[in-house]
């Protein structure tokens, strides 16, 4: 299976940040990434696809990038609806895998 | 736009079968790829298997020998079986669609389901 690795595991930080959070897997899948956010209680949201296509309906200070084995999620200003936790996911090979998850708190 | 929703007993006990159903609303099962993943409470994600519309399936290897997915397409549902349950089988299930085979577009609002004697 391929392992996704996701750091920083928490992220403390404050409304109008610019928030980075990494994804590395451990071996290369191309560009076959997804990052989803989650809140409590709610299903995951699909967030970005192919490591840096923006889905539809999704506010543009998000933005992904990476390929192989390195990947970011990007949040250019941190807005309070953001504060989640989010996922990172491969489709290059099966099964599928998530990251860990990396929580973004309020600082 | 298209909806699922999970339905299935909330408490199963140890050595039994886990059996959920998503019932798709406002689309069609035809097209897509669907999903079946589960969070154990306060836990990461864990993606189960999928059931194309045609019929095919991918289980997780570390699940296959115990699961199966299937589909009703005059009911418009899918449906996941989880045999000879545990407690580490206790988890939030949730299905998925997606279009081409890899990033999950549209999710049921999910079911937790407990292993409990």
């Amino acid at each position: 299976d391929i392992q996704m690795t996701q750091s920083p595991s928490t992220l403390s930080a404050s409304v109008g940040d610019r928030v980075t959070i990494t994804c590395r897997a451990s071996q290369s899948i191309s560009s076959w990434l997804a990052w989803y956010q989650q809140k409590p209680g709610i299903a995951p949201n699909l967030l970005i696809y192919k490591a840096s296509s923006l889905e539809s309906g999704v506010p543009s200070r998000f933005s992904g990038s990476g390929s192989g084995t390195e990947f970011t999620l990007t949040i250019s200003s941190l807005q309070p609806d953001d504060f989640a936790t989010y996922y990172c996911q491969q489709y290059n090979s099966y099964p599928w895998t998530f990251g860990q998850g990396t929580k973004v708190e309020i600082k | 736009q298209v909806q699922l929703q999970e339905s299935g007993p909330g408490l199963v006990k140890p050595s039994e079968t886990l059996s959920l159903t998503c019932t798709v609303s406002g689309g069609s099962i035809s097209g897509y790829y669907w999903s079946w993943i589960r969070q154990p409470p306060g836990k990461g994600l864990e993606w189960i298997g999928y059931i194309h519309y045609s019929g095919s399936t991918n289980y997780n290897p570390s699940l296959k020998s115990r699961v199966t997915i299937s589909e009703d397409t005059s009911k418009n549902q899918l449906s996941l079986k989880l045999s000879s349950v545990t407690a580490a089988d206790t988890a939030v299930y949730y299905c998925a669609r997606d279009r081409y085979g890899g990033y999950l577009q549209h999710w049921g609002q999910g079911t937790l389901v407990t292993v409990s004697s």
